[in-house]
């Protein structure tokens, strides 16, 4: 019963970095997206999938990629960290028919300095 | 595009008030309606959810929510608020064809014993 699984829980990054965020889910779903949560502003969509080798941005898509070359696996990259990329990182996951609800991973907490 | 709307940041309320967090959206295409709850430190946790058919649903831990059309709101509801429903709660919206999920702001609920 694993679910979204997110990886790492914790990290610290010196301005500049980069970094790869992992996201695998085992439930099949085709659908995977990225928010950030940040106070006071809710989750934010960065970018999202709705298949393998399908990717889109969303609505705060600056300074990260991602790729899809699997069903399961969901990375988001960093390319040169910034300080106001400190947030809570989810992933969630979704069959294509959108009814079903979403299934978020448990979260990594970024901090650059 | 669509859009939440979660006034009130923080919410205080009793034990054994009732609890009551609104939401109204914005959407062009008929709405999938969310309600998610988040504890300290963790991911978010489906609680209910409205796609088509009865518009009073109800989730787990006792909260419904009732989905107006002509007021373009989901109002989230308990009849009795206990400690453990202390948390963060997210209205989230999407739709057919749509593959955004978007999100409010949030409600942090602080139960006062």
């Amino acid at each position: 019963n694993a679910g979204v699984t997110q990886t790492p829980k914790f990290q610290v990054l010196k301005t500049g970095q980069s970094m790869t965020l992992q996201c695998a889910q085992d439930m099949n779903h085709e659908y995977m997206s990225w928010y950030r949560q940040d106070p006071g502003m809710g989750l934010r969509l960065i970018h999202y999938s709705v298949g393998a080798g399908i990717t889109d941005q969303g609505e705060v898509p600056n300074g990260y990629n991602v790729s899809r070359s699997t069903t399961e696996d969901f990375p988001l990259r960093l390319l040169s960290a910034a300080p106001s990329q400190t947030s809570v990182y989810f992933c969630a996951s979704s069959y294509s028919d959108r009814r079903h609800g979403y299934t978020f991973g448990s979260g990594t907490r970024l901090t650059v300095v | 595009a669509q859009s939440v709307t979660q006034l009130g940041s923080h919410v205080s309320v009793s034990e054994g008030a009732l609890v009551l967090l609104r939401c109204n959206y914005s959407s062009s295409v008929p709405p999938y309606l969310f309600w998610y709850v988040q504890y300290p430190n963790q991911g978010l946790q489906l609680l209910l959810k409205y796609t088509t058919g009865a518009t009073l649903v109800k989730g787990i831990n006792g909260f419904e929510a009732e989905f107006k059309k002509s007021e373009t709101s989901f109002h989230l509801t308990k009849p009795s608020a206990h400690m453990s429903d202390a948390a963060e709660y997210f209205c989230a919206v999407t739709g057919y064809g749509n593959n955004r999920l978007a999100f409010g702001k949030g409600n942090q609920v602080v139960v006062i014993p």
